[in-house]
């Protein structure tokens, strides 16, 4: 069974780190690109950013809105990927999710497994 | 960015009821259109990719079509289960961006 567990979540002060952790199993980690999207409470959904595959040169984008604070990173000996979140702000308050993104005849991108979330609170 | 936007943002309906929801892009992005269902305090789920094409598993109930600016989603006869926030999502162009949600309420 394909399955991604995040962890790491808690509260935070503003201004400080966090390391946002995703686990996965039930398929080969390395052949597929990892996302992590947002959800503020009460609020839709916010693409945060992804990391290819190392055959799609481990391209990574982000968000303008994390751009320079926050950076996605992937260990495929261990089939982990990270969200480390730094200068955090209370705006960053939300659940985490992390996705495997797939792809369809080469362009067409998707994210079809989901995690449960970890919920990240940034308050003084 | 490439701006979503869906409507209704809510509606209310009976189970066995026809649904479409739509959403709008700012810009083209050809088929380049997934559709998500999250039910109350769960992660949301993906039920279309490439603007019609039914994820494996997800019931024949839900179609979408669409291309260019205007898409949609259809579920031909509504489920207790299908009472959720619908969200679509562009993978045109990175940054992906998703619409706002619309939530199927129970009438």
């Amino acid at each position: 069974e394909v399955q991604l567990v995040e962890s790491g979540g808690g509260l935070v002060q503003p201004g400080r780190s966090l390391r946002l952790s995703c686990t996965t199993s039930g398929f080969t980690f390395g052949d597929y690109a990892m996302s992590w999207v947002r959800q503020a409470p009460g609020k839709g959904l916010e693409w945060v950013g992804f990391i290819r595959s190392k055959a799609s040169r481990g391209v990574i984008e982000y968000a303008a809105s994390v751009e320079g604070r926050f950076t996605i990173s992937r260990d495929d000996s261990k089939s982990i990927a990270y969200l480390h979140m730094d200068s955090l702000k209370t705006e960053d308050t939300a659940v985490y999710y992390c996705t495997r993104e797939n792809e369809w005849q080469r362009y067409y991108y998707y994210m079809d497994v989901w995690g449960k979330g970890t919920t990240v609170t940034v308050s003084s | 960015d490439i701006q979503m936007t869906q409507s209704p943002s809510s509606l209310s309906a009976s189970a066995g009821d026809r649904v479409t929801i739509t959403c709008r892009a700012s810009q083209s992005i050809s088929s380049y259109l997934n559709w998500y269902r999250q039910k109350p305090g769960k992660a949301p789920e993906l039920l279309i990719y490439a603007a019609s094409s039914l994820q494996s598993g997800v019931p024949s109930r839900f179609s979408g079509s669409g291309s260019g600016t205007d898409f949609t989603l259809t579920i031909s006869s509504l489920q207790p289960e299908d009472f959720a926030t619908y969200f679509c999502q562009q993978s045109y162009s990175t940054s992906w961006t998703f619409g706002q949600g619309t939530k199927v309420e129970i009438k």
